[in-house]
């Protein structure tokens, strides 16, 4: 699988810390998208961005971050105002005609 | 506002039966409709979407706009179709080029 990538695969963080999930995409697509996958929930939109320098809330913004200064990559931080971080997250990337390409996802577990 | 809903979280069935997978939206207009499929340790991947009118893997789905269902079928389940599904919609109303995603149906097909 190439196309879109997501590092780490696990990543634990302790209470109170800030942690930045990477997502990156080679296919010259120029929507980005983070979501969150919770047992029973679905995926929910966190961030998006639809070109470089901008972005816009998802659903469920509230205590995540992102950047997009590259075309290529869109980060995603997690900081110590979520309250409930521990979560399966997916990034995924779109071109002008086709649908969502989705990464691999990071699984964020906080002890 | 735009929702997707699939009633059921769990559905098991034995090899060679048919199967349905439950897919209802609201959305004031003309949506696009998807199914995602999430197997076991793979990622998030598109199965079919409704303007392809495609059969992917033995599996359809119709888009009904009376009924405002979008279900997913397959005449005879096979034990490699077991994983998680997703119903998606998009359209002019969620936004740009957004996903808002059903709570997902996992699909069981025992031996």
């Amino acid at each position: 699988d190439g196309g879109i990538t997501q590092s780490p695969k696990y990543l634990f963080r302790k209470e109170g810390q800030n942690v930045t999930l990477s997502c990156e995409q080679n296919l010259n697509h120029d929507a980005m998208y983070w979501y969150r996958q919770d047992p029973g929930q679905g995926l929910r939109l966190i961030y998006y961005s639809q070109i470089v320098n901008d972005f816009q809330k998802g659903d469920i913004a509230e205590g995540y971050s992102v950047s997009r200064e590259k075309k290529e990559s869109f980060p995603l931080t997690v900081t110590s105002a979520q309250k409930n971080p521990t979560a399966f997250y997916l990034c995924a990337s779109k071109g002008t005609v086709d649908t969502q390409y989705f990464g691999p996802g990071t699984r964020l577990t906080v002890l | 506002a735009q929702r997707v809903t699939q009633p059921e979280k769990l559905l098991s069935v034995f090899k060679g039966a048919p199967v349905e997978l439950k897919c209802n939206y609201s959305y004031s207009g003309s949506p696009e409709l998807f199914w995602y499929v999430q197997y076991s340790r793979q990622r998030l991947q598109l199965l079919l979407r409704h303007i392809s009118r495609e059969s992917i893997k033995g599996f359809t789905a119709d888009l009904n706009k009376g009924e405002t269902s979008f279900h997913l079928k397959k005449p005879f389940a096979q034990e490699e179709d077991s994983a998680m599904y997703y119903c998606a919609l998009s359209g002019m109303n969620t936004g740009f080029q957004k996903l808002v995603f059903g709570t997902g149906t996992r699909l069981l097909v025992s031996p």
